[in-house]
């Protein structure tokens, strides 16, 4: 099993630019969760879905859009990029159907806005 | 809203010493406690978790502490190594949604 792979593993981006990350499970998991990295201030949780064709918001939504249409991908869609979403972001998926398990971490993506 | 304080920010600890990381969360109906280690450059990766249905559960160095009364959990390593310097993160979920709430971390030091 690859596990939990995302790409681009680093991306630029201009201010206003689009993009989507990607995610991909090979285990089968139910629920997928996506989080942003910051300095000081922990893995903020983003997005998440408890299995395909749901979704639901996390702690920072704002400017991200996430689909689920298939159990093994989750990609996360940045709107209109903004300096203030320059992070590192993970991707994370769990056998359950909520996150009462362990939860494997993908690579993460290092992503700069300017 | 809803939130995980995890304390200190940063730890320096002897090798061979124990060190101890505490949390405290806000609601009262989380159910599950997890803790990852995240090493320079690394993803996340869980190391030990405990249910609130235990006080405590041990795993070789590490054991982790549950109050439900006081809402606080801890993460206990004993005699610490070079290979635990890392940052450590508590989580807990947050019951009536499918949300885990991370603390901000801990770096921890294990000095020679």
């Amino acid at each position: 099993n690859a596990g939990v792979t995302q790409t681009p593993k680093f991306q630029v981006l201009k201010t206003g630019q689009s993009m989507t990350l990607q995610c991909a499970q090979d285990m089968n998991h139910e629920y997928m969760s996506w989080y942003r990295q910051d300095p000081g201030m922990g893995l903020r949780l983003i997005h998440y879905s408890v299995g395909a064709g749901i979704t639901d918001q996390g702690e920072v939504p704002n400017g991200y859009n996430v689909s689920r249409s298939t159990t093994e991908d989750f990609p996360l869609r940045l709107l209109s990029a903004a300096p203030s979403q320059t992070s590192v972001y993970f991707c994370a998926s769990s056998r359950a159907r909520g996150p009462q398990e362990t939860q494997y971490f993908g690579p993460g993506t290092r992503l700069l806005v300017l | 809203g809803e939130n995980v304080e995890q304390h200190p920010s940063t730890l320096s600890v002897q090798e061979g010493d124990s060190a101890v990381i505490k949390c405290t969360y806000s609601d009262s109906a989380s159910n599950y406690f997890p803790w990852y280690k995240q090493e320079l450059g690394k993803r996340p990766q869980l190391i030990i978790d405990i249910r609130s249905n235990v006080g405590e559960k041990k795993d070789q160095r590490i054991a982790v502490t549950l109050n439900k009364t006081a809402k606080h959990f801890s993460l206990h390593i004993t005699e610490t190594q070079p290979e635990d310097s890392a940052v450590y993160f508590c989580a807990a979920n947050l019951n009536r949604d499918d949300k885990i709430i991370f603390g901000k971390g801990t770096r921890l030091h294990i000095l020679p």
